[in-house]
This record gives structure tokens, C-alpha cells and sequence, in this order.
């Protein structure tokens, strides 16, 4: 596709739940950032991969989140026994080649856990 | 750590009005510093960027130049129109040479005819 795309755009989930969510970066694109944006703030880095490794996973919060990216293209972002806290907008971006080229965000999912 | 401070909105204009948008930030080395928009309903796009100290990043009439000396950033436009309401971010990119961002807490604009 012409851009980053996210799905689902929106998912509700119950507390205790696992979810999944899938990230299609633009073709060609080696970098893939993940990042999570609570209301009203702006986006905090969650993970970024080069290819099929995740160089930077710093920013995950615990060990219930967790993000593969297998073939160096789609990747998925995974929460298990997810928490009300959990609720937030999840932004996918990819760039072509990470540090110095430009950053193209999806629209994300907005992940709402009840 | 590296940190980036906005603003805090919202913003309202009336059209043709002056706008500037505050943000400061701290990091060690040298980042390259961005501002990104998010219309509604719309994914974030980037703006304008500068990438060293003194440069001006500037597109669609939108202006910010990197100052090393104050660590600011600060967004500028000489006369906003209604099409420019929308929710903006001032970034950097941090320390590590992974290319990953550091968001401020965005600052809405609202702009009425």
C-alpha cells in the first residue's frame, strides 16, 4: 500500500485479555517504530526494529507487551493479561532506513480495555 | 534523559492572527529536532525539521529554527487559516542512533473564521 497501515482501527477488549495488533509498513521500509499515545500526550516509543530484530525495546512497559516482526515487514504487537492502563491510541511508523530518513506513521488503533 | 516541553493549549486564533508555538528541550549531543501535525481524523505527518543548529525547517508557510543556545524550537506562522486547525508536536530524535522519537505533549490550535 501507498502508506503505514493499522489494524484493527479500533479494538475493546475485557480486562485479562490478550490482544493482538498488526502493523504494514511501507514497502521496502527496513525501520518499523512502535510507540503508544495515552490522551491528551503525545506518543512514547514503545520498540523499534531493523529488519526482523528489535534493535530498541526500552521503551516497553513489562513483560505483557511484546512485538515480532518475523519476515522484516508486517510486525505485530502483542499484550497479554492486558490492563485498564493498557487503553491508549498504539502508533506504527516506518522509515526507510531508521536514523536520518523521515518517519511515516499509521493511523493507528485505538486499543480500549474494559 | 531527553525531554521535549510544549506549550500547553489550546491555542484559538482567528484567521489571518500570528501564531507561535513554544517548545524547548533537553538532550545530550545533537539531536535533530522536528514538528509533526496531526489533522483530525488523520495519522501524524511531519511538518518541517531541522537537523543542526541555526538551520530553519520550514514548509506550507510554517517556520521554526533550531536554537542551541536557548534549546528551543519554537513553531511560527505569519497568518493561519482555518485548514491549519489541528493538533501539533514538537520532537527529537533521542541519543541512541536508532532514529526514535521524543514527543512533547502537543498543543492543540484551533482556528475560527
Amino acid at each position: 500500500g501507498a502508506g503505514v497501515s493499522q489494524t484493527p482501527s479500533n479494538k475493546v477488549t475485557e480486562k485479562g485479555k490478550y490482544v493482538e495488533l498488526r502493523c504494514d509498513p511501507i514497502s521496502g521500509h527496513t525501520a518499523l517504530y512502535w510507540y503508544r499515545q495515552s490522551l491528551g500526550q503525545g506518543p512514547e516509543f514503545l520498540i523499534y526494529f531493523q529488519g526482523t530484530g528489535a534493535a530498541d525495546d526500552s521503551g516497553l512497559p513489562n513483560d505483557r507487551f511484546f512485538a515480532v516482526r518475523p519476515e522484516g515487514s508486517v510486525s505485530t504487537l502483542k499484550i497479554q493479561r492486558t490492563e485498564r492502563g493498557d487503553s491508549a491510541v498504539y502508533l506504527c511508523a516506518s522509515s526507510l532506513e531508521g536514523l536520518g530518513t523521515e518517519a511515516f506513521f499509521g493511523q493507528g488503533t485505538r486499543l480500549t480495555v474494559v | 534523559g531527553d525531554s521535549v516541553t510544549q506549550m500547553e493549549g489550546p491555542v484559538t486564533l482567528s484567521e489571518e492572527a500570528f501564531l507561535t508555538i513554544n517548545c524547548t528541550y533537553t538532550a545530550t549531543g545533537y539531536p535533530s529536532l522536528f514538528w509533526y501535525v496531526q489533522y483530525p481524523g488523520e495519522g501524524l505527518q511531519l511538518l518541517l525539521k531541522a537537523t543542526k543548529a541555526d538551520d530553519k525547517g520550514s514548509n506550507k508557510g510554517f517556520e521554526a529554527t533550531y536554537r542551541k543556545e536557548t534549546t528551543s524550537f519554537h513553531l511560527e506562522k505569519g497568518s493561519v487559516q482555518v485548514s491549519d486547525s489541528a493538533v501539533y508536536f514538537c520532537a527529537l530524535t533521542g541519543s541512541s542512533n536508532t532514529g526514535k522519537l521524543i514527543f512533547g505533549q502537543g498543543t492543540t490550535l484551533q482556528v475560527k473564521p
